[in-house]
């Protein structure tokens, strides 16, 4: 079993709706959780990044963790069709934080 | 202009000719890592360096080796390629472990071993 589960999609959305994403992970030690945002034949670039749990906004997108449920989300408000990417989660710990753990991704479709 | 450069962006090579992937930053970064993305299964790490001389396994280790011998490079090696290990490669790197800093990905090397 992986340690980081993510669901690959395609998650297919019109223009200006939420888009969430979500993982959930096992390892209880990881403190440290990413989201990344990938086009085609790009390399990944981080999104946003937190620290144990809560929230963070930025813009348009939240990022949530929980810790006690091992589950971390990204939202996505009024979704573009710039949006349309692969999404992926990352996660280390705290004693390992060079280590990072990465889910498979999911591919964001925004429809105009 | 802040980069992570890699080369070559695509290879094809026969199983058991060792190669060698270059990547190189011009941030002054302290930490950089290799990656291979492959479909389904996401990025795995294979290995990182915290800084020069210091490296260290990631998850997918087996058949790799790097070397850090001066902060801008971060060589993979590929001492006997295998036609497993043929993938989507990423070098990144930023200032800290990634976590608290933002990670700068190279632009990808594909590799096929035949």
């Amino acid at each position: 079993q992986k340690e980081v589960e993510q669901d690959p999609g395609p998650l297919s959305v019109p223009e200006g709706a939420i888009v969430s994403l979500n993982c959930t992970y096992s390892n209880s030690a990881f403190q440290y959780f990413m989201w990344y945002r990938q086009y085609s034949r790009k390399g990944p670039e981080l999104l946003m990044y937190t620290y144990s749990s809560g929230n963070k906004e930025d813009g348009r997108f939240t990022a949530q963790v929980d810790k006690s449920s091992k589950y971390i989300s990204l939202f996505i408000r009024d979704s573009q069709p710039s949006d349309s990417a692969t999404y992926l989660c990352a996660m280390s710990a705290a004693d390992s934080w060079g280590k990072l753990q990465f889910g498979a991704g999911t591919q964001v479709v925004v429809t105009p | 202009e802040a980069q992570v450069t890699q080369n070559p962006r695509y290879l094809i090579t026969v199983t058991g000719k060792k190669l060698t992937v270059t990547c190189s930053q011009n941030m002054n970064h302290e930490y950089m890592s290799w990656y291979r993305q492959d479909p389904g299964l996401g990025l795995r790490q294979i290995y990182y360096s915290m800084n020069v001389e210091v490296t260290d396994k990631g998850d997918v280790p087996e058949g790799y080796k790097v070397s850090r011998k001066e902060k801008r490079n971060f060589p993979l090696i590929l001492e006997s390629p295998s036609p497993n290990q043929t993938s989507l490669y990423f070098c990144a790197s930023s200032l800290l472990p990634s976590g608290t800093d933002t990670q700068y990905f190279g632009p990808g090397t594909r590799l096929t071993v035949l």
